[in-house]
């Protein structure tokens, strides 16, 4: 059965910290792994990650994907209160399936 | 540009009956696709619909169904409600045209349907 798994499920920091959260997959016919940022209700789009390697960035925030290791990360520098929010990791399969992993929980502390 | 609406955005029901959620797309956006979230399971796939066709669907049982009409509004219907149906039923629409909606992956998300079933 296709899953993704991120850890850890909550994380607690100081502001200016750094944080890497993780996410790993098992999907058959793999196609792209994805990052959200739930704040409230609805989560928006950080990233889309396709080939193994090639870091995206955007501000504070960057990701990798290692497609032999079966996994990704997401990294935030200097870290900020309105950094606070659940993280969701979404595998893409070549079917169009998207399987969602349970989130991990930041909570920044000023 | 307004976002995805979704309607209602709370409701409560109880056992055995049944409930139809609304969402509006983003304006062009013709993809919308559903999902469900609870604490337990996270976020699951429910159903993908482009052009008024299910392009796609998750492993949910058949009391969870939905349809989209021509203008790319979108409705979802669970009848027969169970208690592990309360959750938050999140829509959300794509400009991509490829199936699912996915190819860049950005999906816009609406607020949600809270669903409490007594």
């Amino acid at each position: 059965e296709d899953k993704v798994v991120q850890s850890p499920l909550s994380l607690v920091v100081h502001e200016g910290d750094t944080v890497t959260l993780n996410c790993s997959y098992e999907v058959t016919n793999f196609r792209s792994l994805l990052w959200y940022k739930q704040e409230k209700k609805a989560p928006t789009f950080l990233f889309m990650l396709t080939s193994s390697g090639i870091e995206k960035k955007s501000g504070r925030l960057s990701s990798i994907l290692d497609k032999k290791e079966l996994f990704s990360i997401l990294n935030i520098t200097a870290t900020q209160t309105g950094d606070s929010a659940v993280y969701l990791c979404a595998a893409l399969n070549r079917d169009d399936k998207i399987i969602f992993g349970k989130g991990t929980r930041l909570h920044i502390l000023p | 540009k307004a976002g995805v609406t979704q309607t209602p955005r709370y409701l409560i029901k109880t056992r055995g009956q049944q409930v139809t959620l609304s969402c509006s797309p983003i304006s062009g956006h013709r993809s919308v696709s559903w999902y469900q979230q609870t604490p337990g399971q996270g976020l699951q796939f429910l159903f993908e619909y482009f052009s008024e066709t299910q392009r796609n669907k998750g492993n949910f049982p058949g009391r969870f169904s939905g349809r989209q009409f021509s203008n790319s509004r979108s409705e979802m219907n669970v009848s027969t409600l169970e208690l592990g149906d309360s959750a938050l039923y999140l829509c959300a629409s794509s400009l991509d045209e490829t199936s699912g909606g996915l190819n860049t992956g950005e999906l816009f998300f609406g607020e949600g349907s809270r669903l409490t079933v007594l």
